[in-house]
């Protein structure tokens, strides 16, 4: 099971939105609404941001938003901030060995 | 509140054995799956393998499978990721994360341990 993929980089100025893009397979993302998003600042832990391709957890600002269309899930920040540079990695539950599967991570940065 | 606890930093030689944990608190441990996840210095995220902690299901990546073991005590309510030999390799931050029984992602993450393996 290959990692998804996802762009090296993304960036954007304060107050703009960017949009971040997750391609896997029918047997991952484009086969269950089970695709999560994750936020890692340097030397920490990640952070749940998104979860069923959707939601929310409690506490996540609106600025960040979830998408999928056929086998690509995307990752939609608004309002950019400065807090907002970070890695986001995507993940998706497969059926298949090895049951999750991460994407290759993006680094956001706020010019 | 819940936590998950790992265990500290360690430094090992190659060939030596390790065992790290991740001590829950604040949750029904038992209704809930752990998954051990690694961050190579520099790199990015891969699932090890996860295992169910009312049965102690577990599904490796294959990439993993044979190299760790992954298992839990319910009576300290603590998962344990071993190596029986370790390698140069294997020098990486590991996370423990948490999903509840029935649902598809990971809510809530340890720390983090790092081990390091030089001779």
């Amino acid at each position: 099971q290959s990692a998804l993929t996802q762009p090296a980089s993304v960036s954007g100025s304060p107050g703009q939105s960017i949009t971040i893009s997750c391609t896997g397979t029918s047997s991952d993302v484009g086969g269950y609404n089970y695709v999560s998003w994750f936020q890692q600042h340097p030397g920490k832990a990640p952070k749940l941001m998104i979860y069923d391709v959707r939601n929310r957890p409690s506490g996540i600002s609106n600025r960040f938003s979830g998408s999928k269309s056929g086998n690509t899930a995307s990752l939609t920040i608004s309002g950019l901030q400065a807090e907002d540079e970070a890695d986001y990695y995507c993940s998706s539950y497969t059926p298949i060995t090895p049951t999750y599967v991460f994407g290759t991570g993006t680094k956001v940065t706020v010019l | 509140e819940v936590q998950l606890v790992q265990s500290g930093a360690e430094v090992k030689k190659p060939g030596e054995s390790l065992q790290i944990s991740c001590q829950g608190s604040g949750f029904s441990f038992t209704n809930y799956w752990i998954g051990w996840v690694r961050q190579m210095p520099g790199k990015g995220l891969e699932w090890m393998g996860i295992i169910y902690a009312g049965d102690s299901t577990t599904k490796y990546n294959p990439s993993f499978q044979g190299q760790v073991t992954i298992s839990v005590d319910r009576s300290v309510s603590t998962a344990y990721l071993q190596w029986s030999s370790l390698k140069a390799s294997d020098t990486a931050m590991f996370y423990c994360a948490i999903a509840r029984h029935g649902n598809y992602y990971w809510d809530f993450w340890g720390q983090g341990t790092l081990v390091t393996v030089s001779s």
